[in-house]
């Protein structure tokens, strides 16, 4: 089973909400990451975990927030959003990070948009 | 860093027909390579990949890839295509030891009957 499961699968929120993003495996991986693809553009990584904690930030700003609470989980918290974050959220999880070529896999992604 | 280039953005092509999606890279140590695969509305399907030996693969689908090492490319082939496989793909770079996969622009195969 190479199953990353996110939800919600869609999401609209204002410019003030606050709201989150989440995703989950249970393939007993222990990197997880966030990725962001615009409308037409390839995945951008934003946030990698490895092992619960944060091992890479591509200097997202604040108002994207990750959290690991667990092996298996990983959130995304979103705050005082802009419109132009308006963007497919992948969540993608593999083995112990690049110590052996591991496959990184994809959720379906969740789409969301900032009104 | 690595960097990945796919050559094409948009490949047109008839059913049936045979089709070949280019992909080259660079970096400056030893990589792994991937093609993923997404349909429209869709997350990223891992197609193939490539970490080391027969320098050819097989993903799902009927796909293929050949690394070329001296040529630092990992192009995307299948003999015969499906309306089915109209979709975006992305070929990626994995440095050894590494864990951020850097993808390529991306190219759209467009399967025409």
């Amino acid at each position: 089973d190479t199953e990353v499961t996110q939800t919600p699968k869609h999401l609209v929120m204002g410019m003030t909400n606050k709201k989150s993003l989440k995703c989950e495996q249970h393939m007993g991986h222990r990197a997880m990451y966030w990725y962001k693809q615009k409308a037409k553009k390839p995945p951008e990584l934003m946030f990698v975990y490895s092992y619960e904690k944060l091992s890479i930030n591509e200097s997202v700003p604040s108002r994207f927030s990750p959290e690991c609470p667990n092996s298996s989980l990983l959130n995304l918290h979103l705050h005082a959003l802009q419109p132009e974050d308006s963007a497919l959220y992948l969540c993608a999880s593999s083995q112990e990070k690049g110590l052996s070529g591991n496959t990184i896999y994809f959720g379906e992604g969740s789409w969301l948009t900032v009104v | 860093a690595q960097s990945v280039t796919q050559l094409d953005s948009q490949v047109p092509v008839f059913e049936e027909a045979p089709v070949e999606l280019r992909c080259n890279y660079s970096s400056s140590v030893s990589v792994y390579l991937f093609w993923y695969v997404q349909y429209p509305n869709q997350g990223l399907q891992l197609l193939l990949k490539y970490l080391s030996g027969s320098t050819l693969v097989k993903g799902i689908n009927g796909f293929e890839a050949e690394f070329n090492k001296s040529q630092t490319s990992f192009h995307l082939r299948k003999p015969s295509v499906h309306i089915s496989d109209t979709a975006e793909y992305f070929c990626a770079v994995l440095e050894r030891y590494g864990n951020k996969l850097v993808f390529g622009a991306g190219t759209i195969l467009r399967v025409k009957s």
